[in-house]
């Protein structure tokens, strides 16, 4: 079975300052990686997604991840974040096996400080 | 990319009644997903409703509780029966799609949600 473990619930960031945003996952197989936005009141959005090649993937809103098989991670990277980027972010794990279904992780809220 | 809307886009409503939530996809697809999004919490698969088969759910919901129709390729409904103040929730419909013209990789879009509220 598929399992995602996003380790902080909330992250404080001043706006300018960088942000990463842990996700580990368990899967047997190759995972297909996302990350996905949702800010208050509204629906998900993909920031970025990794199904093959390669391992450092660029995204909507500056953001990157990079995929690491031998940790079991994808961190999300901003190297500079602004007011906007509050919002709860989610680390989702899917696979093509499993009838393309996503698991989610828990969820980071992120606050940004002026 | 998968345009995708939700209606309603929240109610309130009365325990022991029953509402059903529409998804409405602007392109065929042959799979969709029910998820619900439990208040400060992450979301959860409920079933995947693919057409032209019955709907599939997860450990922990059955078919009495959330019936689903997927009448075609474009749309399908979730119906929440006897609700009590526990099934308070957002519920969001999905679509997977190929993207990047491999099809064996599929990418989920998300419709904005139906945000419900059980008193």
């Amino acid at each position: 079975a598929q399992s995602v473990t996003q380790p902080d619930i909330h992250i404080t960031v001043s706006e300018g300052a960088s942000l990463e945003l842990r996700c580990n996952y368990s899967y047997g197989a190759t995972p297909y990686l996302f990350w996905y936005v949702q800010s208050p009141g509204q629906g998900l959005q993909l920031l970025l997604k990794y199904f093959s090649g390669d391992t450092l993937v660029q995204g909507i809103k500056g953001f990157e991840a990079e995929f690491k098989r031998s940790q079991s991670s994808f961190n999300l990277r901003k190297p500079s974040v602004h007011w906007s980027d509050a919002a709860e972010y989610f680390c989702a794990v899917g696979a093509r096996a499993a009838g393309n279904k996503l698991t989610f992780g828990g969820g980071t809220r992120v606050l940004v400080k002026p | 990319s998968a345009v995708i809307s939700q209606k309603p886009s929240r109610d309130i409503c009365q325990r022991g009644t029953s509402l059903t939530i529409q998804c409405q996809v602007d392109s065929q697809v042959t799979m969709m997903f029910w998820y619900r999004q439990q208040p400060g919490q992450s979301l959860t698969l409920i079933a995947t409703a693919n057409q032209g088969s019955e709907a599939t759910y997860e450990s922990g919901f059955v078919i009495d509780k959330f019936p689903i129709s997927r009448p075609n390729l474009t749309f399908s409904t979730l119906t929440v029966s006897n609700m009590s103040p526990e099934d308070s929730s957002i519920y969001l419909c999905s679509v997977a799609k190929a993207t990047s013209g491999r099809a064996a990789y599929n990418e989920q879009f998300f419709g904005p949600g139906t945000r419900l509220t059980v008193l």
